[in-house]
């Protein structure tokens, strides 16, 4: 079982804070690392795939980073609103369509 | 399509009994991922099918939990004689192979064995 950890496992922010979480997963064998937003009684929804060392994405005001060779990728969210509360998990896919999830960071945004 | 569909959203029932799950994928979908996530933890792999082989099984799978995609369309997930520690999200997800794109999930069903 590969182990995928993210954190913090929580996140209380105020509207218009900025904030950032990790995701770390093991440095040898990536195929890709996916980021998913996923609100209460919700599909998880697709944020990012990346695939390659260096990658940066960006979304609105939330954007990703991926270092494949240490092992970790960011996710970025510019001037949190509330509807930015939800659960961010990351998935670590070493072989083609097998994922490994982290157990996610749950984000709150209080108005 | 509208997505991923899984039914039903939310199952109570009492330990002992048997349960059914069902998955309609996007249709246009060949693979299909089964996931369970427990309080705390994030969504842990179960089992997978590409049309209607199953590939692969976990080793959290035991001999209780059977799941079958009869036609590469639709799929169920049976789990027999529930136990409390059964009682979680049950996640379905599609993908097409090749495309690299990653998963589509379902709003999952929540089983509570009582």
């Amino acid at each position: 079982i590969l182990n995928v950890e993210q954190s913090p496992q929580s996140l209380h922010v105020q509207e218009g804070d900025s904030t950032n979480f990790t995701c770390s997963f093991p440095s040898s064998n990536f195929y890709a690392l996916h980021w998913y937003r996923w609100e209460t009684a919700k599909s998880p929804e697709a944020l990012f795939v990346m695939t390659l060392n260096g990658d940066e994405k960006k979304k609105g005001r939330i954007s990703a980073t991926l270092n494949t060779k240490e092992g970790y990728s960011y996710l970025y969210i510019k001037g949190s609103q509330p509807e930015d509360s939800a659960t961010y998990l990351c998935a670590f896919e070493p072989n083609f369509n097998k994922f490994y999830f982290g157990s996610g960071t749950k984000l709150n945004v209080k108005p | 399509d509208t997505g991923v569909s899984q039914d039903p959203r939310h199952k109570i029932t009492k330990r002992g009994q048997n349960v059914t799950f069902r998955c309609d994928p996007i249709s246009e979908h060949n693979r299909l991922y089964w996931y369970r996530q427990t309080l705390g933890q994030g969504p842990e792999f179960l089992t997978y099918f590409q049309n209607e082989a199953q590939l692969e099984k976990s080793r959290l799978l035991s001999d209780r939990f059977s799941a079958e995609r009869p036609k590469g369309s639709f799929s169920t997930l049976e789990i027999q004689r529930t136990e409390q520690g059964d009682s979680a999200m049950y996640l379905c997800a599609s993908s097409l192979a090749a495309a690299g794109d990653g998963y589509t999930f379902g709003s999952g069903t929540r089983l509570t064995v009582v």
